[in-house]
């Protein structure tokens, strides 16, 4: 069956530092993967997406960044946090026009 | 464009009340899927079910029934017997049958089920 991890689970960092969220997904391949943020009390915002190594596609201009070095692996950065960074990130993943499946989150505080 | 409208933002029932949670559509696209996910807590989006638009047979899991009306470009969910448990944010969601593989999510319902 298919796992999708994310870590770290919740993160406090200060203003200008910088981001590393990984997620990996276990038993598929080539899966379409994306990142989500969800402001507190808010709905779901997609930030990026991918369908395949390398290829990424941003959906909302900001100081963040993704990258796809693996199959299965999917990392949000950023090089200089803000105060508006804050909130929960999820990441996911689908094959197709199919489903996405949820990790289980990275609560950011950025302070 | 799509959009997906979840126009209840907040509801609260006690425990063995049922419960409906409305979800409207727009899209120009004759072929789409749609999607309930259930958010806990603890956070994780949890799928619940997936409704292909050339299909309008209602769909019965458990306690748990979908109604989907193309006419009115409606999917809603109605918890029978709720319990505390199904307190949860309700996300309704859209997909294209052609072109990408994005969902476009309504802003969700705050569901609270008073024991």
């Amino acid at each position: 069956s298919q796992t999708i991890h994310q870590w770290p689970a919740t993160l406090v960092q200060p203003v200008g530092s910088p981001l590393s969220l990984e997620c990996t997904v276990e038993g598929t391949s080539n899966p379409n993967l994306y990142w989500y943020r969800q402001a507190a009390g808010r709905g779901l915002q997609l930030l990026f997406y991918s369908v395949g190594i390398g290829q990424i596609s941003s959906e909302v201009p900001q100081n963040l960044s993704a990258s796809r070095p693996q199959d299965r692996q999917f990392i949000l950065s950023s090089k200089k946090l803000l105060l508006s960074d804050s909130g929960f990130y999820l990441c996911a993943w689908g094959q197709g026009h199919y489903e996405q499946y949820f990790g289980p989150g990275t609560r950011l505080t950025v302070t | 464009a799509q959009k997906v409208t979840q126009a209840q933002t907040e509801i609260s029932v006690v425990e063995k009340e049922d419960v409906t949670l409305d979800c409207v559509y727009e899209t120009r696209d004759t072929t789409y899927y749609l999607f309930w996910y259930k958010q806990p807590p603890s956070g994780e989006l949890v799928f619940l079910i997936r409704r292909n638009s050339f299909d309008e047979q209602n769909e019965i899991s458990g306690r748990y029934s979908w109604n989907f009306q193309k006419s009115t470009s409606s999917f809603n969910f109605t918890i029978t017997a709720s319990q505390v448990v199904d307190s949860a944010v309700y996300f309704c969601a859209l997909a294209r049958r052609w072109g990408n593989e994005k969902l476009t999510f309504g802003t969700g319902t705050r569901l609270t089920i008073i024991p």
